[in-house]
């Protein structure tokens, strides 16, 4: 089945770090990767969609110069957290789909960021 | 895309049907029903879709009324490890986001 790998699963770093995520798809190529983030509690939330050479799309409140994405290949896309501050520690997690037909989305285990 | 709305949870004894209702009366002709479930601490997993017909696989039934207003998913032996939040989406094309209600928070217990 699909599978898409989502590296690292668990960070901690300080405050004004940068980190990056990335989601891979493992055995297939996705034009479109979604990120997410949730926090305790509560449900994911759609912060951008990430479209394989263009430019990102950000949801409203996501500030798009703090969430970096990039896109660069078929089956890579990178979440990189500018300058990360503790109220950005949050789970987040990124999904693909495949090319073709009505396939449906598969999601990494995560990355649970933790910043101090 | 449509509103759906779940039950905030469900209780099940193990080995029993898990029936999880979902409401989308507002859903168009070219909306399709979508089931995740995420397990703590993990990503959403993907279970089963349908659009107007029944549908089957190695996880799950889903149960879609005729006018579409309404479905079910069914898990037909609840085990302990489908304790999870259950998410039910619908999705007008290939390619949307999905955008995540409160699911329901299934407890199977023995």
């Amino acid at each position: 089945g699909a599978v898409v790998s989502q590296h690292p699963s668990w960070v901690i770093c300080k405050s004004g770090t940068s980190v990056k995520i990335e989601c891979r798809s493992l055995d297939f190529q996705a034009t479109t990767m979604f990120w997410y983030r949730q926090f305790p509690k509560q449900s994911l939330m759609l912060m951008a969609t990430s479209n394989e050479g263009s430019k990102a799309t950000y949801e409203q409140g996501v500030e798009k110069d703090k969430f970096l994405i990039n896109h660069a290949s078929l089956t890579l896309s990178t979440l990189t957290v500018t300058s990360a501050h503790p109220e950005d520690s949050s789970f987040y997690i990124c999904s693909a789909m495949g090319q073709g037909g009505n396939q449906p989305q598969h999601f990494g285990d995560g990355t649970r960021l933790s910043i101090l | 895309d449509a509103k759906t709305t779940q039950p905030p949870s469900m209780d099940c004894a193990e080995g029993r049907a898990a029936n999880l209702p979902c409401n989308h009366s507002t859903i168009s002709g070219n909306e399709y029903v979508y089931w995740y479930r995420q397990i703590h601490s993990q990503g959403p997993q993907y279970i089963i879709h349908g659009l107007k017909n029944n549908e089957t696989n190695e996880m799950a039934s889903l149960i879609i009324t005729e006018d579409r207003k309404s479905s079910t998913l069914i898990l037909p032996h609840a085990t302990l490890r489908d304790t999870a939040v259950y998410y039910c989406i619908a999705v007008d094309q290939a390619g949307t986001a999905l955008i995540f209600g409160k699911g329901t928070t299934l407890s199977v217990s023995s």
